[in-house]
């Protein structure tokens, strides 16, 4: 199994551009969720989803998107980058229930926005 | 708002000995508890969950416990290793009516093992 499977591992861009995180689990998951990490603040949750077609907000969603059409992938979408949004952006998943949760987390995805 | 403490962000100890890292939350109506390493440059990879039923978990030297009453969870390491030099974080769900598909973390305690 691949488990999570975060693209792309290292991306700079110009204020004001816009990309997309992408975030793929193999493991039939229905919690996915998308955290930024960054020095002081630990990690901080941006937006999750329960399910397909199901998605929240977190703590700190300002300034991003996200959709899950499907069960296996959860992309970030940054519309307009500015660079308080230099970050390592970690996307995770686990099966749902309150008795169960065990997290699975990416590699991470380092962004520095100029 | 649960806020969740690790105290002290960075630890140093000689190579053999045994350890605790210390994690404090401030509402115990939790799930459960987790407890992540992270190497530098890394994602976070499990090490152990208790669920809020139990008292403590075990995998191999590695055990934790939980005290929900005092809102404390500890990580022992026995006999220390060189390869446990990394960042350790505890976490726990936001109660919801989903469950835990939102986690509160720690700042985490930075351990060096020093050979």
């Amino acid at each position: 199994n691949a488990g999570v499977t975060q693209t792309p591992k290292f991306q700079v861009l110009k204020t004001g551009q816009s990309m997309t995180l992408q975030c793929a689990q193999d493991m039939n998951h229905e919690y996915m969720s998308w955290y930024r990490q960054d020095p002081g603040m630990g990690l901080r949750l941006i937006h999750y989803s329960v399910g397909a077609g199901i998605t929240d907000q977190g703590e700190v969603p300002n300034g991003y998107n996200v959709s899950r059409s499907t069960t296996e992938d959860f992309p970030l979408r940054l519309l307009s980058a500015a660079p308080s949004q230099t970050s390592v952006y970690f996307c995770a998943s686990s099966f749902a229930g309150s008795n169960t949760g065990e997290l699975f987390f990416g590699e991470g995805s380092r962004l520095t926005v100029l | 708002k649960q806020e969740v403490t690790q105290i002290p962000a960075a630890l140093s100890v000689p190579e053999g000995e045994n350890l605790v890292l210390n994690c404090s939350f401030t509402d115990s109506a939790i799930y459960n508890l987790q407890w992540f390493r992270q190497d530098p440059g890394k994602g976070l990879t499990s090490l152990l969950l208790i669920q809020s039923s139990q008292r403590e978990q075990t995998s191999g030297r590695l055990n934790a416990s939980l005290d929900k009453s005092s809102g404390r969870s500890t990580l022992y390491i026995a006999a220390s290793q060189p390869g446990d030099s990394a960042t350790y974080l505890c976490a726990l769900p936001i109660i919801s009516n989903f469950g835990n598909e939102k986690l509160t973390f720690g700042t985490g305690t930075r351990l060096t093992i020093i050979p």
